[in-house]
């Protein structure tokens, strides 16, 4: 069966501070997803990655993908209060669009 | 562009009682999921429709669930008798192809509460 699981599972961070999040699923995809939930509200699409080495960026935040290692960073870069949020990461089945979603990660981010 | 629309936005039944959600995906988009959230947790897939077929329905708990697409565009959700576990946010979900490339789109939910 396969297993997305994140670290931290809560992350306090100071405004300005840099940190990564981690995410390791248990069997081969080339496919994960990033995703943000704001309390109360539904989950935004952050990014796709569709290959090993791909890299996305959009402000504040990075996606890595390594698929050798199994493994997606999401990276914090100069953290704002806005960030806060719980952020969800999800993997591909066989190309299937059926996604396995990760613990979450809430993320706090202090002024 | 309209986002994937949700109905009702809150619901509260007791155990046992049925209830039915209502999901309009994104126009053009032929592929459409449930998920079942339960609090602090992630979303997990319930059933996914291409066009009107099920393409998986492997964690639907088919003696309480069922889920339809008839036209190929909305889509329900019914739970009958509903337990206390079943307490969650449904979310819908919609993509344009089934393949992976692009995200898929979430619409607001629904959140249920058994008592």
């Amino acid at each position: 069966e396969l297993k997305v699981e994140q670290n931290p599972l809560f992350l306090s961070m100071q405004e300005g501070k840099n940190y990564t999040i981690y995410c390791n699923y248990s069997t081969t995809s080339d496919r994960l997803y990033w995703y943000r939930q704001d309390p109360g509200k539904s989950l935004e699409s952050l990014f796709v990655l569709l290959s090993n080495g791909a890299v996305k960026q959009e402000g504040r935040l990075m996606a890595s993908l390594d698929t050798k290692a199994r493994l997606s960073t999401l990276h914090i870069t100069a953290a704002v209060h806005d960030l806060s949020a719980t952020y969800f990461c999800a993997v591909d089945i066989e190309a299937t669009n059926k996604l396995i979603f990760g613990t979450g990660t809430l993320l706090a981010v202090q002024p | 562009e309209a986002g994937v629309a949700q109905s009702p936005r809150y619901k509260i039944i007791e155990k046992r009682q049925s209830v039915a959600f209502w999901c309009n995906p994104i126009s053009g988009h032929a592929t459409l999921y449930w998920y079942q959230q339960i609090l602090g947790q992630g979303p997990k897939l319930l059933i996914q429709f291409q066009n009107n077929g099920v393409v998986d329905d492997s964690q639907l708990p088919k003696d309480r669930f069922s889920a339809e697409r008839l036209k190929g565009v909305d889509s329900t959700l019914k739970i009958q008798p509903a337990k206390l576990e079943d307490s969650a946010v449904y979310l819908c979900a919609s993509s344009l192809v089934p393949t992976g490339e692009e995200t898929q789109y979430f619409g607001p939910g629904t959140r249920l509460l058994v008592l």
